[in-house]
């Protein structure tokens, strides 16, 4: 069974400081990991993906298979990634895709 | 940008009744998902759709539950007799493959079950 998780509820940084949002995942295959963002009001949309390795808002994840670990980070917080941050595991079931979410951090910049 | 559209965005039944819940996705999207949110618990995967059957789902999604392409845009979510402990936030997904590509979200609906 696929498992996400991401043991912080809520993460406060100031502007400025670096900010790591958790995550930790079990899955027996080889996993395709994701960070998908809410902003408020807003829709879920995919912020990165590991196999592409980019680094989106200045935001770069990467994905550890000995830890198995799939940490976001940003070198200096904004003001506007103040967001739900999920992080999320695709299963290639059959060729169909399944994704687990964890339960997601709220990260909160202050100003 | 295309999006992925759902109505309505918010739907008040009383337990027991049928509610259906609307999608469009993107319009040359081959995969269709379906996943709910209880208040302030994570996103749960409920079912997959392609090539108009299910492709997966999980223990969520039991006989109540029901899904249809009905026709080339729309993809709905019927629940057939509504309990208290559905109400929820829905989400509709969509993707152009499986595999890693990326879904692409709905706005919601949130079902409130009285």
């Amino acid at each position: 069974a696929q498992r996400v998780t991401q043991p912080e509820k809520l993460l406060s940084v100031f502007k400025g400081a670096p900010v790591e949002l958790k995550c930790n995942y079990s899955y027996s295959g080889s996993p395709e990991l994701f960070w998908y963002v809410q902003y408020s009001r807003q829709r879920l949309q995919l912020l990165l993906r590991h196999i592409s390795r980019e680094s989106i808002k200045g935001f770069t994840a990467d994905l550890n298979k000995g830890e198995t670990s799939f940490h976001l980070k940003k070198p200096f917080a904004q003001e506007e990634d103040s967001a739900m941050y999920y992080c999320a595991l695709s299963a290639n079931s059959g060729g169909y895709q399944k994704v687990t979410f964890g339960t997601g951090t709220k990260l909160q910049v202050i100003p | 940008e295309p999006e992925v559209t759902q109505t309505p965005s918010h739907q008040v039944t009383q337990m027991g009744q049928e509610v259906i819940l609307r999608c469009v996705p993107i319009s040359n999207h081959l995969y269709f998902y379906w996943y709910r949110q209880i208040l302030g618990q994570k996103v749960e995967f409920l079912v997959s759709f392609y090539n108009n059957e299910i492709s997966e789902k999980s223990e969520i999604f039991d006989d109540q539950f029901s899904v249809e392409r009905p026709d080339g845009s729309n993809f709905t979510l019927k629940i057939r007799s509504t309990k208290l402990e559905d109400s929820a936030m829905y989400f509709c997904a969509s993707s152009i493959a499986g595999g890693p590509y990326e879904q692409y979200f709905g706005p919601g609906t949130r079902l409130t079950v009285t």
